[in-house]
């Protein structure tokens, strides 16, 4: 069975901070995909990053970073300088086999100006 | 390119009516997923078409709730009937799938359903 944990709830920070989204996974396959989504208040899911388990590199995108670690089987995402439109929930996704995917409960993030 | 649509955005029924969704996919995307979400959670899957085939419907309550593709395009979601915990938000997602592995969902807006 799969299984997604982001244990923060809710974060708030002020504007231009940095925050750090955190995401655990559980998986028996050997191959696996990892995702983030944001979701902003208008409710529509967006893609923001897709990771395989076989390419534990490090990302980063603009103001956006991914930490995968399988050691530890995290895989969390990095807003610097935070900004009022990053206000959103945040979910990390798994997919195993056969492609279904396991969301986990989400991260509200509050971005204060 | 078009992105996924979905209709109707909201809808408010009665406990015990019945209630259907339409989905329409990326074009060219052969897989299609319809998930839940109820607020505060995240996305749960009810069912997931391959073309017009199933691949997954195990957290689909068969008893009440039916989904279909025909010709592997468009897709319908019914409740039938409705009780106050299908209260919640039901997404159409849709994936590419050309390369074997698990492909990036791309989502729709969303139907609101509300169950009084």
């Amino acid at each position: 069975a799969q299984k997604v944990t982001q244990a923060q709830t809710e974060i708030s920070v002020v504007e231009k901070e940095d925050v750090t989204l955190d995401c655990v996974y559980e998986t028996r396959d050997t191959t696996y995909y990892l995702f983030w989504y944001k979701q902003p208040p208008s409710g529509e899911l967006v893609f923001l990053i897709r990771r395989n388990s076989f390419d534990e590199q490090n990302e980063i995108s603009g103001r956006y970073s991914w930490n995968f670690q399988k050691s530890t089987s995290s895989f969390n995402f990095t807003i610097t300088a935070s900004q009022v439109v990053d206000s959103a929930v945040y979910f990390c996704a798994l997919s195993g086999g056969y492609q279904k995917v396991t969301f986990g409960t989400g991260t509200k993030l509050q971005v204060i100006p | 390119e078009a992105g996924v649509a979905q209709s109707p955005r909201y809808k408010i029924i009665e406990k015990r009516q019945s209630v259907a969704f339409w989905c329409n996919p990326i074009s060219g995307h052969a897989t299609l997923y319809w998930y839940q979400q109820i607020l505060g959670q995240g996305p749960k899957l009810l069912i997931q078409f391959q073309n017009n085939g199933v691949v997954d419907d195990s957290q689909l309550p068969k008893d009440r709730f039916s989904a279909e593709r025909l010709k592997g395009v468009d897709s319908t979601l019914k409740i039938q009937p409705a009780k106050l915990e299908d209260s919640a938000v039901y997404l159409c997602a849709s994936s590419q799938d050309q390369s074997g592995g698990p492909d990036t969902q791309y989502f729709g807006p969303g139907t609101r359903l509300t169950v009084l």
